[in-house]
């Protein structure tokens, strides 16, 4: 059983260069979610999607942009990389956002640097 | 905004040792309330979710405390594969969606 799938593993930008985070899960989850994990903080809510066909902001949202593909595929794109978007990313899903007992899963993680 | 508030450690404790940790929340609000456990270099796993009433699963205890807001997670009996990083997660409302307000994690780290 997969579970949530992201790719790539690691990646190194440029400054201004563009990518895509491709996350995809294989529990018919209705809601999915892109994090970041900076040393010393929490992790912190970049977008997130409720259900297919709706994304919304998280705490973070700025130079990212988000599409929900279809019910199993949630993309986070870098239109141009900066420095300070060097994080590791989780991709994560649940069965529903907003329920009170919402629990995750989450994608092993994309280690990104931006020189 | 410290809207969830972990101490970070590291707590070192020897093999078998019992320890605790606390998380604080700001708002009082909050309905649901979990621990997950990160593993260096790996992605969160949830642990538990924390009850009103509190909870135990084998060696775990999580235990609530409204009033004073803060929830608690006990290990007994600590082994090497317990060495983490300890994650206190607090839905700060219900009714919201993506909400999930994550503190910055305490280190344990299990010795021999």
């Amino acid at each position: 059983n997969a579970g949530v799938t992201q790719t790539p593993k690691f990646q190194v930008l440029k400054t201004g260069q563009s990518m895509t985070l491709q996350c995809a899960q294989d529990m018919n989850h209705n809601s999915m979610y892109w994090y970041r994990q900076d040393p010393g903080m929490g992790l912190r809510l970049i977008y997130y999607s409720a259900s297919e066909g709706t994304t919304d902001k998280g705490e973070v949202p700025n130079g990212y942009n988000v599409s929900r593909l279809n019910k199993r595929e949630f993309s986070l794109r870098l239109e141009s990389a900066a420095p300070s978007q060097t994080s590791v990313y989780f991709c994560a899903s649940s069965e529903a956002a907003g329920d009170r007992n919402e629990k995750l899963f989450f994608g092993s993680g994309t280690q990104l640097s931006v020189l | 905004r410290k809207e969830v508030e972990q101490d970070p450690g590291p707590f070192n404790v020897p093999e078998g040792a019992t320890v605790a940790f606390n998380c604080t929340y700001s708002n009082s609000a909050s309905q649901s309330f979990f621990w997950y456990r990160q593993d260096c270099r790996k992605e969160p796993k949830l642990l538990m979710s924390v009850y009103s009433s509190g909870n135990e699963d084998g060696r775990f205890t999580a235990q609530l405390n409204r009033a004073s807001q803060y929830i608690s997670l006990l290990i007994r009996d600590s082994k090497l594969s317990d060495s983490a990083t300890y994650l206190c997660v607090v839905n700060s409302d219900g009714g919201s969606q993506g909400n999930l307000i994550f503190g910055k994690g305490t280190k344990l780290s299990v010795k021999p």
